[in-house]
């Protein structure tokens, strides 16, 4: 079955820093990979989504990149604010298309 | 746009009661809806996948006799937890995409369920 591992249960930044997250994977490489920002005693929201044959996706201070051939990606929010502080988890795409297997997390906490 | 809620948000019951957890899409239908359980900090993992009008598909391991779900209409999915036990004590939580259009999902703000 797919394993997904994310770097690091938590990660501390300086505000203005870029956060860098990663998320490894195993076996298939998924059609999809997304990723989900999620508060404590909250549902996951959707951040961004990149497809396998796309190599990097922007949304305004979010960029994912999406190696295929590492099976990884890279998640930055760039100028980090005390507001990003979260749990960014990564989820693929798995057998059925629309099913979703998640990373373990990892919980983000920005400093001023 | 795509607003997925739920209710109750928490509940609390003795053991060996059933749980009646509810999970609607607010602004558009949805033929696929997702459950997932999430133990403290933990990630997510799929319970079971309901489909509008047929049997929810359970992932390997979910006793379908003790979380029953129904998926009787194209905004509302329901997950029952029966007989519950202290071991099922959990955050709950449904999600649905926008069948057709991409693979994100939406998710529900989670029922935190205590089983006493």
């Amino acid at each position: 079955s797919q394993k997904i591992e994310q770097n690091s249960e938590a990660l501390n930044i300086q505000e203005g820093k870029t956060a860098t997250l990663t998320c490894n994977y195993t076996n298939y490489s998924p059609a999809y990979l997304q990723w989900y920002r999620q508060d404590p005693g909250r549902g996951p929201v959707f951040l961004l989504l990149i497809r396998e044959n796309e190599k990097e996706k922007r949304k305004e201070r979010l960029k994912v990149t999406f190696d295929t051939t590492l099976k990884q990606s890279l998640f930055h929010i760039t100028a980090s604010q005390p507001a990003d502080s979260a749990t960014y988890l990564c989820a693929l795409n798995t057998g059925t298309a629309s099913k979703l297997t998640f990373g373990t997390g990892t919980r983000l906490q920005v400093t001023l | 746009g795509a607003v997925v809620s739920q209710h109750p948000s928490w509940v609390i019951c003795k053991s060996g009661t059933s749980v009646k957890i509810e999970c609607r899409s607010l602004d558009f239908q949805a033929t696929t809806m997702f459950w997932y359980r999430q133990f403290p900090k933990q990630s997510l993992m799929l319970m079971a996948t309901s489909n509008e009008g047929s049997k929810a598909t359970y992932e390997q391991g979910v006793e379908k006799d003790k979380f029953l779900i129904n998926h009787a209409s194209l905004t509302l999915s329901t997950l029952t937890v029966t007989s519950a036990h202290p071991e099922d004590s959990s955050f709950y939580i449904c999600s649905a995409n926008l069948q057709g259009f991409s693979y994100e999902q939406y998710f529900g703000p989670g029922t935190r369920l205590t089983v006493t």
